[in-house]
């Protein structure tokens, strides 16, 4: 099993609309959690970290269930610039990889 | 910007042979993270660098070695290239935290190795 699995999508969502997506963890000991961004041919850029009781920053939401190991992301009143890969990504405890999601690409039309 | 810088960008090799890349990390961090991201995949963990020593390693076979140097810039070389080794290259540089944990990672724009 992967330590780290996303729905690739893609999702493809009208400009104002709102697009929400998972990914789980396999290693239930991770204790931290981040989103980040990587647009076509870019490198990853950290969009948040994910903490226990969920948090926000403008537009995205995202959240984490513990029990059930997984995070979510929500974007709303999506932009054409949200259009990208959104890379979930787990730290476990004293380890100092970070383990990647494959992505979920969102594209956002006119 | 995050200040990282790597070079080449992009480059073209045969099996066979052997590469290196190089990495600038941003000002002030300590620590240097080499990741192999293969087209439509999640970057994956080769090994990272602190204080000039490989801190940890993730499931890249010896072929794959590196250096850290004094002012935390860092080589990744990977000898006796093999088609699979095509791929975007990604130097990340952090901050070990306290908890032993790695803070946020401030990535490159990567190096892209095509082996043909």
């Amino acid at each position: 099993r992967k330590e780290v699995e996303q729905d690739p999508g893609p999702f493809n969502v009208p400009e104002g609309a709102t697009v929400a997506f998972n990914c789980t963890y396999s290693n239930s000991a991770s204790q931290s959690f981040f989103w980040y961004r990587q647009d076509c041919r870019k490198e990853p850029k950290l969009l948040m970290s994910v903490y226990s009781s969920g948090n926000e920053d403008g537009r995205f939401t995202a959240q984490l269930n513990r029990a059930s190991q997984y995070i979510s992301l929500l974007i709303r009143d999506s932009k054409l610039s949200d259009s990208a890969t959104y890379l979930c990504v787990v730290n476990a405890p004293n380890d100092y990889k970070l383990s990647f999601g494959a992505g979920t690409t969102v594209t956002v039309r006119a | 910007e995050t200040g990282v810088t790597q070079s080449p960008t992009h480059l073209i090799k045969t099996r066979g042979q052997q590469v290196t890349l190089r990495c600038s990390s941003q000002s002030g961090h300590n620590t240097v993270s080499w990741y192999q991201q293969a087209l439509g995949q999640g970057p994956q963990f080769i090994f990272q660098y602190y204080r000039e020593e490989e801190n940890g390693r993730g499931n890249f076979p010896p072929r794959f070695s590196g250096l850290q140097f004094p002012n935390y810039s860092s080589e990744l070389n990977v000898n006796a290239l093999e088609l699979d080794d095509s791929a975007l290259y990604l130097c990340a540089s952090s901050l070990v935290m306290t908890s032993g944990n790695t803070g946020e990672l401030f990535f490159g724009e990567g190096s892209r190795l095509t082996v043909l």
